[in-house]
C-alpha cells in the first residue's frame, strides 16, 4: 500500500518568513495530493490540493509543488502569520482521491512573533 | 449549510465493552470515510463508503471493527470488545461525488477505553 513520509515533524519560523514542508510517497499510482491544516482540538481542514497532471498550484500565500518522477510534493507558505501556527498534514491517494487518503504524520508549524 | 456531524463527541468506556460511533455526512455527499487519529499522530484510514457499499475495508485494524452505512447517508462505526489501544479520536469525512475529492471532516469522537 501507499506510504507517505513527511518532514520536518516540527518547524519554527519567524513571522513574515517562508515555511516549506516536504512529503514523499511510495505508490506511483497515487494521483491526488491534498494538504490539511489542523488547529489544536479542531478538525482537519483542506487548505490546498494538487492532482498529478499539474506541477504547481498557488492560492494566495500558499503553494504546492509536485514532482511525479521523484514522488515528492511540498507545501510552501510565504509571509507567515501567527494564525498559520498549526499542524499540517500531507496526504496521497489513488482514484483521484475518491478512495481513502494516506496521511503523513504531520508537521507542527510554529510562527515566532 | 450544515457540515459533517459526529456523535457522541466524547465516549468513555470500559475495556471489553462495545461502542458505536455515528457520522452524519453533508447532505448529498455520496462518499463517506472513517479515519482514526491517535494522540500526536497522523490520520489512519479505516474504511470508506461509496453510497452504501464499502469498496475498501483494508484499513480496519481488526475484525472487532465494523462499519455500515444505510440509505446512503448516516454511518456507524462499531468497535466490539474494546481494548485500551482503541483509544483515539475517530474522524469521519464526506465528499460530494466520485471524482471531486475534497473530504470535509467532522469534529470527531474522542474514545477513551479504560
Amino acid at each position: 500500500g501507499e506510504n507517505v513520509e513527511q518532514h520536518p515533524s516540527t518547524l519554527s519560523v519567524q513571522e513574515g518568513d517562508s515555511a516549506v514542508i516536504k512529503c514523499t510517497y511510495s505508490d506511483s499510482a497515487s494521483n491526488y495530493f491534498p494538504w490539511y491544516k489542523q488547529e489544536l482540538g479542531k478538525r482537519p481542514q483542506l487548505i490546498i490540493d494538487i492532482r498529478s497532471n499539474v506541477g504547481e498550484k498557488k492560492d494566495q500565500r500558499i503553494a504546492v509543488t509536485l514532482n511525479k518522477t521523484a514522488k515528492h510534493f511540498s507545501l510552501h507558505i510565504t509571509e507567515t502569520q501567527p494564525e498559520d501556527s498549526a499542524v499540517y498534514f500531507c496526504a496521497a491517494s489513488r482514484g483521484g482521491g475518491a478512495d481513502g487518503l494516506t496521511f503523513g504524520k504531520g508537521t507542527h508549524l510554529i510562527i515566532q512573533p | 449549510g450544515a457540515g459533517v456531524s459526529q456523535s457522541p463527541s466524547n465516549k468513555v468506556t470500559e475495556k471489553g465493552k462495545d461502542v458505536e460511533l455515528r457520522c452524519d455526512p453533508i447532505s448529498g455527499h455520496t462518499a463517506l470515510y472513517w479515519y482514526r487519529q491517535s494522540l500526536g499522530q497522523g490520520l489512519e484510514f479505516l474504511i470508506y463508503f461509496q453510497g452504501n457499499s464499502a469498496p475498501d475495508k483494508s484499513g480496519l485494524p481488526s475484525d472487532r471493527f465494523s462499519a455500515e452505512r444505510t440509505g446512503g447517508s448516516v454511518s456507524t462505526l462499531t468497535i466490539q470488545r474494546t481494548q485500551q489501544e482503541d483509544s483515539a479520536v475517530y474522524l469521519c469525512a464526506s465528499s460530494p461525488v466520485k471524482g471531486r475529492n475534497e473530504q470535509f471532516f467532522g469534529p470527531g469522537t474522542r474514545l477513551t477505553v479504560l
